[in-house]
């Protein structure tokens, strides 16, 4: 299985700040990489697709880089509503992997 | 819109089992696979299989290989999870989503349901 890993696991920051997540896969799977929002209580959200493009209706402060074994997300300019837990998914082939998850609080 | 529906919460004794729905409504429901996604209290995303609702194929993850099946009713655009011989640590949100195309995206989410398993 491919093994996804994140970091940080758990982020301080403050409105306004930039922000960015890493994640490394344990083999190299090109650009099949999809990062999640999640809040509590709530289902996962997509917000990034083949490693970097942006959902529809997902803000533009958001984006996404990288390939084959390394990947980014940042946001530009933190805002309330993005403190939560941010997930990156390798889709490049079965098992479907996700990262431990990356919690973002605020400061 | 899309939406994905599922059943509601259940509770559990060990070695019982549990069929978890998700209604899909909006889209061709046969154009689309369905995977479902598991989270126990506290913890990440864990992956457990897909369907194809086109077809029916289905692609399991192995540890769940044997307690676990997937099936979909074309009729009524309805995914069905079923998981057999329940344990503590099967306690879990138990989410569908919608698969889509090469990349594999989650694009659409049910709402989770929550299967407790405890004697």
């Amino acid at each position: 299985d491919i093994q996804m890993t994140q970091s940080p696991s758990s982020l301080s920051a403050s409105v306004g700040d930039r922000v960015t997540i890493t994640c490394r896969a344990s083999q190299s799977i090109s650009s099949y990489l999809n990062w999640y929002q999640q809040k509590p209580g709530k289902a996962p959200k997509l917000l990034i697709y083949a490693a970097s493009s942006l959902q529809s209706g997902v803000p533009s402060s958001f984006s996404g880089s990288g390939s084959g074994t390394d990947f980014t997300l940042t946001i530009s300019s933190l805002q309330p509503e993005d403190f939560a837990t941010y997930y990156c998914q390798q889709s490049y082939t079965s098992p479907i992997t996700f990262g431990q998850g990356t919690r973002l609080e605020i400061k | 819109q899309v939406q994905l529906v599922q059943s509601g919460a259940e509770v559990k004794k060990p070695g019982a089992s549990v069929k978890v729905s998700c209604k899909a409504s909006g889209y061709t429901f046969t154009s689309y696979g369905i995977s479902w996604v598991r989270q126990a209290p506290g913890q990440g995303l864990e992956w457990m299989g897909w369907i194809s609702a086109y077809n029916g194929n289905t692609n399991y993850a192995q540890k769940l290989q044997g307690r676990v099946t997937m099936t979909t009713d074309t009729s009524t655009s309805t995914a069905y999870m079923e998981l057999r011989s329940l344990r503590s640590d099967d306690t879990a949100v138990y989410y569908c989503a919608r698969d889509g195309g090469e990349l594999r995206t989650f694009d659409y989410w049910g709402q989770g349901t929550l299967v407790t398993v405890s004697s």
